[in-house]
């Protein structure tokens, strides 16, 4: 079974950084290309970052671009976010989520929520 | 400017069928933007029900159904209990890497 465990989240002040980590498990890790999507509150769902079963490629939302930093350790099964220069509209609940194939998003884990406030 | 779109609400009776669409405003959504859509209840994570058009994920009921209707996506819930009474999203693969989801439709059941 899919299993993906977001942690990390948490309150930090605007311009502070924070680093979310998703543990992934049940699947071959390093064959399949990963994302984080984000839900800010009583709002919708929007996608922040992906990147390739192989890092070669790595795609970011142009809110987040500049800010945020995807990686992953595939000998350790965890997908990272480096957030710096946080601002209060980053708040959101952050879920880590992987595609299959080409179909985007298909597994989810249960969020990890980070508040920027100070 | 890429959006996509999703009607805000929409209103089903209990056993009754209904007809959510995600649409582009340009263009048309077709089987190469890999549609998925998914069910959101208040503090749930999203749950996937289809994606890539019209495949549904594992433990979804067949009543739920995804395919391609004119220029949109579209997500057809036949035979419509309370417990489907939840927010919906659908998602778009827009290429290099970029998805970009629906403003969501919240669904009553009534």
């Amino acid at each position: 079974e899919v299993q993906l465990v977001e942690s990390g989240g948490g309150l930090v002040k605007p311009g502070g950084s924070l680093r979310l980590s998703c543990a992934a498990s049940g699947f071959s890790f390093s064959s399949y290309s990963m994302n984080w999507v984000r839900q800010a509150p009583g709002m919708g769902l929007e996608w922040v970052s992906s990147i390739t079963y192989s890092s070669d490629y790595i795609y970011y939302a142009d809110s987040v671009k500049g800010r945020f930093t995807i990686s992953r350790d595939n000998a350790k099964n965890s997908l990272f976010l480096q957030m710096n220069n946080l601002r209060a509209e980053d708040t959101a609940i952050y879920y880590c989520a992987r595609d299959h194939g080409w179909s985007p998003l298909v597994s989810w884990g249960q969020g990890t929520l980070v508040t920027v406030s100070s | 400017q890429t959006v996509v779109t999703q009607e805000p609400s929409f209103s089903v009776s209990p056993g009754g069928t209904v007809t959510l669409t995600c649409g582009l405003n340009s263009g048309s959504v077709s089987t190469s933007h890999y549609p998925g859509w998914y069910q959101q209840t208040p503090g749930q994570a999203p749950r996937t029900l289809i994606y890539s058009t019209n495949t549904r994920s594992s433990g979804v009921p067949d009543r739920f159904s995804g395919s391609i209707l004119g220029n949109k996506a579209a997500l057809t819930i036949t035979g419509a209990q309370a417990d489907d009474e939840s927010d919906y999203y659908c998602v778009l693969y827009m290429g290099s890497g970029s998805k970009v989801f629906g403003g969501g439709t919240k669904v009553t059941v009534l």
